[in-house]
């Protein structure tokens, strides 16, 4: 079955950009998408079709997905966005998640 | 506005078995398929399957097949997960979540989770 890696923990200053990468084997053929969870919340889109944002996400998320990696940043990172990010690929008809990403801003 | 609202919490024992109803409002119900999503305590988030409430299709991940069945009642507007031979491991809040109508699209809109519990 397909698998996701994500880094467990990411950490970054305030108003500093944080990267989050999410790997898998030719990852950049598949659609990618990332959430936001968190705590006691459920998860909230944040990005869709590799690099799309729902309407209310703030600029200052983007992502882009090529090769083997996918990779959300986070441009001028605030307290607010502390949380677990979690990638996910459409790979044939599943929808794999990766296994998420405890950003700390510092 | 969309909304997806779930069923309340439930503890279960061993063996049995669980179903989580997923009530849909704000949108078509059949326009979209409806995904469910798990996470264990202090766990990542873990794919099940999706039903597409048009003509009631699904499709399972390969960990679940076998002991999870999808159905939806399009007159309420509400999708259902079963989960049988329930294990302790199973514990974990259950979400039901809006697929976006492309390829590729997401989850836009999720349930509140409903936590299930099993215990002996």
């Amino acid at each position: 079955s397909y698998e996701l890696t994500q880094p467990p923990s990411v950490s970054v200053s305030p108003g500093q950009t944080a990267s989050i990468t999410c790997s898998g084997d030719n990852l950049g053929d598949k659609y990618a998408c990332w959430y936001q969870q968190k705590p006691g919340q459920s998860p909230v889109l944040l990005i869709y079709q590799d690099s799309k944002r729902p309407s209310g996400i703030p600029e200052r998320f983007s992502a882009s997905n090529s090769g083997n990696t996918a990779t959300l940043t986070i441009s001028g990172t605030q307290a607010m966005d502390e949380a677990d990010y979690y990638c996910q690929a459409w790979d044939s008809s599943t929808r794999v998640f990766g296994g998420g990403t405890k950003l700390t801003v510092l | 506005q969309v909304q997806l609202v779930q069923s309340g919490a439930e503890v279960k024992k061993p063996g049995a078995s669980v179903k989580v109803s997923c009530k849909a409002s704000g949108y078509t119900f059949t326009g979209q398929y409806m995904y469910w999503v798990r996470q264990a305590p202090g766990q990542g988030l873990e794919w099940m399957g999706w039903i597409n409430p048009n003509n009631g299709g699904t499709n399972y991940a390969q960990k679940f097949q076998g002991r999870v069945t999808m159905t939806r009642d399009t007159s309420i507007s509400t999708a259902y997960m079963e989960l049988s031979r329930l294990r302790s491991d199973d514990t974990a809040v259950y979400y039901c979540a809006r697929g976006v109508g492309v390829e590729g699209g997401g989850f836009d809109y999720w349930g509140q989770g409903t936590l299930v519990t099993v215990s002996s």
